[in-house]
């Protein structure tokens, strides 16, 4: 499978326990992103990392979330002390360097890693 | 007023029909984006447009840059189009996070 893996898919925890997603992207990717997704709202962006350098936080990203890349290949979110307003559809996806100077390339998706918080 | 709303958010048509969604955004965009989720949350990614019009099959994509504008169309629709259809734009100050649209679930019926 050479497209953006996630795992796990599916995590049912309880309020205050700590979760932590995986992200394996495409090999040749250099940039990843995590976005949040809420049911019937389109996915909101949390965070970006060009390699294992985190350049881009969004507000939305509290102190109780912290994302990592540690060796610039899979990436981890963890979310701490969970909350029942933690309970969405995590997505990582991944992008290649952007050869054609547009500032933008071609993300692909993983398959997302559902967090429902009890 | 989000920076990127999408027409309409919900829309239900008789396999065959020639479909457009819309979306209109308030930034200065570098690209924008329409993708596809299924349900069960996969997204795939189907333009990624920075001018002009771009086609794929039955689907056609376009955007007008001055009218901060573009369009979806698809053609001879099918049931399996069912989907929602999400526009993301990426502004031009060099941020790399795309905003997306809240998205437009598309039903086909047989």
């Amino acid at each position: 499978d050479t497209g953006v893996s996630q795992d796990p898919r599916h995590k049912i925890t309880k309020r205050g326990q700590n979760v932590t997603f995986r992200c394996d992207p495409i090999s040749e990717h250099n940039r990843l992103y995590w976005y949040r997704q809420t049911l019937g709202q389109g996915p909101e962006f949390l965070t970006y990392f060009q390699n294992e350098a985190q350049l881009e936080k969004s507000r939305l990203l509290s102190d109780r979330f912290s994302a990592e890349r540690p060796k610039g290949s899979f990436s981890t979110l963890e979310i701490q002390r969970t909350e029942q307003g933690d309970s969405a559809m995590y997505l990582c996806a991944s992008s290649d360097r952007d050869r054609l100077g547009s500032g933008a390339n071609v993300l692909t998706f993983g398959a997302g890693s559902r967090l429902t918080v009890l | 007023k989000n920076e990127v709303e999408q027409s309409p958010q919900n829309l239900t048509a008789q396999e065959g029909e020639f479909i457009t969604i819309n979306c209109s955004y308030s930034v200065g965009i570098s690209a924008l984006h329409w993708l596809q989720q299924h349900p069960g949350g996969g997204i795939v990614s189907l333009f990624m447009l920075s001018s002009g019009k771009k086609k794929h099959g039955r689907l056609i994509a376009t955007i007008n840059i001055q009218e901060k504008h573009s369009s979806l169309h698809i053609t001879a629709s099918h049931p399996r189009d069912s989907a929602v259809y999400i526009c993301a734009v990426r502004s031009n100050q060099g941020a790399q996070k795309l905003v997306f649209g809240q998205g437009t679930r598309l039903t086909i019926n047989p």
